[in-house]
């Protein structure tokens, strides 16, 4: 059974910095991963969609890769600011599984201005 | 745009109660989920619907049942609530029938509790 790790579970970073947060996951043969972002008393908000076969995804101040032999993807957020604090939960599909997505806990993240 | 509409966005439940959650998009999505999800374990999913007409179990079924009223509307039904089903439930949407790279649109959440 495929398991999605996101450690640390909390982080603070003062505003301007470049972070990176973390996804391990056990099984390789995944289909695509998500990053998704959830705001407080809110749903989540898909960021970026990395396929299987690509190795980075792009989207403004945010870049996610994903390298599937170690089992890791990493989102690195460039020059954070604290409208970025949120939560952030990386999703995997399983090449076995095209309907269920696995979720990790998330890394809630606080940017301090 | 309203995009996924869930309702209600709280509900308290005594144990035994029933209710039906709510949950429609305007976005012409044909494949529409279920998910809890519950502190330090992420989202699980409970039930997901394909297509109008069609609907399959998730990771966590049992205590659930599910109806695709027509491609806009998927509900959720607590027959007979228990604590354990003291969650906050997000329904979501996607476009297309299952080819796996579609991006998942969610509902801002039902926060169920059961005493």
């Amino acid at each position: 059974k495929q398991e999605v790790t996101q450690i640390p579970a909390a982080l603070s970073v003062p505003e301007g910095e470049n972070l990176v947060l973390n996804c391990s996951f056990t099984d390789s043969a995944i289909y695509n991963l998500q990053w998704f972002r959830q705001d407080p008393g809110k749903g989540l908000t898909s960021l970026l969609l990395i396929q299987s076969s690509q190795r980075e995804q792009t989207s403004g101040r945010l870049n996610a890769s994903l390298d599937k032999s170690s089992g890791r993807s990493t989102l690195y957020i460039a020059a954070s600011q604290p409208g970025d604090s949120a939560t952030y939960l990386c999703a995997l599909r399983s090449s076995g599984s095209a309907r269920q997505l696995t979720f990790g806990s998330g890394t809630q993240l606080t940017v301090l201005p | 745009n309203a995009g996924v509409t869930q309702t209600p966005k709280f509900q308290v439940l005594k144990t035994g109660q029933s209710m039906t959650l709510q949950c429609a998009q305007d976005m012409n999505h044909n494949s529409m989920y279920w998910y809890r999800q519950d502190p330090g374990m992420g989202l699980r999913l409970i039930y997901y619907s394909a297509s109008e007409g069609t609907t399959d179990k998730g990771e966590v079924p049992n205590g659930y049942n599910v109806s695709r009223l027509n491609k806009r509307e998927f509900s959720l039904r607590l027959e007979s609530a228990a604590p354990s089903q003291t969650s906050v439930y997000f329904c979501a949407s996607s476009e297309s029938r299952g080819g796996g790279n579609e991006k998942l649109f969610f509902g801002s959440g039902t926060q169920l509790s059961v005493l």
